[in-house]
């Protein structure tokens, strides 16, 4: 049974500085893994989506990578700002059926001014 | 472009009433699915859908029921609301195209049962 795990749970840095969340799975037989942010009260936002056959995804300041045989994406964000803390998920499909997504718990993020 | 579009935002329901939580898409997505959000538990699949009259079980579907008779839309009916059922409510679509797949959500719908 594929389990997602997301480690730190949470975060705090000052602004400015680069950082790295984590995000590992058990079943490396994965389609595609999906970053999601999530800001307090509010719905969920799709960042990257890393196809199985790629290494990594960019956009502006967010690199994803993934490693599908160790069973980790790692999600990069550099020179933080304050308008970046929320809540990062990771997601990936279930194997048995492609469209359930498998949910980490969240890394929240707060970046201080 | 409203992609998903969830309503009511917040809603407050006493125990044993019921009610409709409204999703609707426009992407033409044929897969739709219903998710709840619990403190430390993550987001847990309640009922999804694969198109239009197709609807099947997730986790933890007990206490609600879904229909899908239109692409579009795909209601989430809590039956008799319980103090448990007090979640967030996510709805999803996704497309599938040669196995791969992008999940895309609404708002969200926060709701209290007292």
């Amino acid at each position: 049974k594929q389990e997602v795990t997301q480690i730190p749970a949470a975060l705090s840095v000052p602004e400015g500085e680069n950082l790295v969340l984590n995000c590992s799975f058990t079943d490396s037989a994965i389609y595609n893994l999906q970053w999601f942010r999530q800001d307090p009260g509010k719905g969920l936002t799709s960042l990257l989506l890393i196809q199985s056959s790629q290494r990594e995804q960019t956009s502006g300041r967010l690199n994803a990578s993934l490693d599908k045989s160790s069973g980790r994406s790692t999600l990069y964000i550099a020179a933080s700002q304050p308008g970046d803390s929320a809540t990062y998920l990771c997601a990936v499909p279930n194997a048995g059926n492609n469209r359930k997504l498998i949910w980490g718990l969240g890394t929240s993020l707060a970046v201080n001014p | 472009n409203a992609g998903v579009t969830q309503t009511p935002k917040f809603q407050v329901l006493k125990t044993g009433q019921s009610m409709t939580l409204q999703c609707a898409q426009d992407m033409n997505h044929e897969y739709m699915s219903w998710y709840r959000q619990d403190p430390g538990m993550g987001l847990r699949l309640i009922h999804y859908s694969v198109g239009a009259g197709i609807t099947d079980q997730g986790e933890v579907p007990n206490g609600y029921n879904v229909s899908r008779s239109t692409t579009e839309d795909f209601p989430l009916r809590l039956l008799s609301a319980a103090p448990s059922q007090t979640s967030v409510y996510f709805c999803a679509s996704s497309y599938s195209y040669k196995g791969d797949t992008e999940a895309f959500f609404g708002q969200g719908t926060r709701l209290t049962v007292v």
